[in-house]
Order: structure tokens, then C-alpha cells, then sequence
């Protein structure tokens, strides 16, 4: 089974930090993904990669960044932590063909005080 | 700007209760049409991809069809259990894309 680990279900962050949350994939996955998810607006995407040091916006990247040094791994930094980044946030991987399924972490429940 | 309606926005039956719902996409350029469930404190997690028009997948109780020519796609569950209550969601991915739009989901709630 593919597995994708999430560094933190919880965390709690204050106003101004730098904060990186951490996705792993062990399926040799080209393609991660980040995405937060807030009531009533759905999944939506700040972040792709379809590649090693590859990166593509998504619908939300206004205060994000990201980084894939390795395959496995796809981080997402939030430069300088805001309240209204108070979110779920969930990583993904899928394989390079575009109709297989994403496959979820199980979410870092993230606070901005 | 592509959009991905679901409806309805949740729903509750009761146990044994069949129950459908709906998720609508733009028709043009289709590619493919995902189907997850996601629980509470769980991972959401994928029930179906469907590609072609006409498409009927199945999965224990749980099945899906496909109208790509008119936008929509179906999702059906006989005999609904508790263990069913989930938010359901679809996403989109047309030919030009390379990352899933998603619905913002319909919550199921079965009662015992």
C-alpha cells in the first residue's frame, strides 16, 4: 500500500514564524501535491511537483512556498506564518500517468496564534 | 475558471436507506473523473477513476457513472451503513491539466 506520512497531525505556530511542514512518499511517486482544506471551501491547491526541484503553482500560493530536493519528499514553508493560515493542510502523491488516484496524508491540523 | 459543483452539500438517512449524489464538471476537454471518501480523522481516500463516457465502476456498495458529454457523474450507495458516513468528493482533471479540481464535497451522515 502506498504510504504518504505527514510529519505532524498537530501543530501550533505563532504569527511571524517561519514554518515547514514535511510529506513523504514511499512509492516513487513523480507527481506531490499540497493542498489546505477550510469549511465550506474544499480542497484547494497551493502547491505541485512533477519532478525532482520541479514546482507549480496552484490556486492559492500567496504566502507558500515549497521544496523537493528528493523524490520522496515535498515540503511547504510558510515564510512568515499568518492567522489566516490556520488551516488543515494535506499532502498527496500520485504516479506520472493522469488518471491514477492521489494518494493522502492524513493532514496537519495547523494553528497560527 | 473551471469549476466542480456537488450537491447536495450533505445529507441524512438512515441505515439501509439507498442514496445518490451529484457531481457536475465542464464538459469540454474532459480527461478524468476521481471519487473519494474521506472520514473523519482519516486520509481521504480514492474510490474511483473514471475516463470514459458511459463509464459504471463498482465497489462493494458503493458505485459510480459517468456523463461526459452533459458534465456529471453519479455516485450511489445501496443499503447505507454507518460505517458510510463520510464526506464524498469528486475532482476534475481536463486534457491541458495535470492537477485535480476538486468539488467541495457532499457529507453523508447515516444513523443506526
Amino acid at each position: 500500500d502506498v504510504k504518504v506520512t505527514q510529519s505532524s497531525r498537530y501543530l501550533v505556530k505563532r504569527t511571524g514564524e517561519k514554518v515547514f511542514l514535511e510529506c513523504v512518499q514511499d512509492m516513487d511517486h513523480e507527481n506531490m501535491f499540497w493542498y489546505r482544506q477550510d469549511p465550506g471551501l474544499g480542497l484547494r491547491l497551493i502547491y505541485f511537483s512533477y519532478d525532482v526541484k520541479m514546482k507549480e503553482k496552484g490556486d492559492i500560493p500567496e504566502g507558500y512556498s515549497v521544496s523537493r530536493e528528493k523524490k520522496e519528499r515535498f515540503s511547504l514553508i510558510l515564510e512568515s506564518a499568518s492567522t489566516n493560515q490556520t488551516s488543515m493542510y494535506l499532502c498527496a502523491s500520485s504516479g506520472s500517468v493522469s488518471n491514477q488516484p492521489q494518494h493522502f496524508g492524513d493532514g496537519t491540523r495547523l494553528s497560527i496564534l | 475558471i473551471l469549476n466542480v459543483e456537488q450537491s447536495p452539500q450533505s445529507l441524512h438517512v438512515q441505515e439501509g436507506d439507498s442514496t445518490n449524489f451529484t457531481c457536475s464538471f465542464p464538459s469540454s476537454n474532459f480527461y478524468a473523473l476521481h471519487w473519494y471518501r474521506w472520514e473523519t480523522a482519516k486520509s481521504p481516500e480514492a474510490l474511483f477513476v473514471m475516463t470514459l463516457n458511459g463509464d459504471e465502476k463498482k465497489k462493494g456498495r458503493i458505485s459510480a457513472t459517468l456523463n461526459t458529454k452533459e458534465g456529471y457523474s453519479y455516485l450511489y450507495i445501496k443499503g447505507s451503513q454507518p460505517e458510510d458516513s463520510a464526506t464524498y468528493l469528486c475532482a476534475f482533471l481536463n486534457q491541458a491539466g495535470t492537477a485535480l479540481i476538486f468539488g467541495k464535497g457532499t457529507t453523508l451522515s447515516v444513523s443506526s
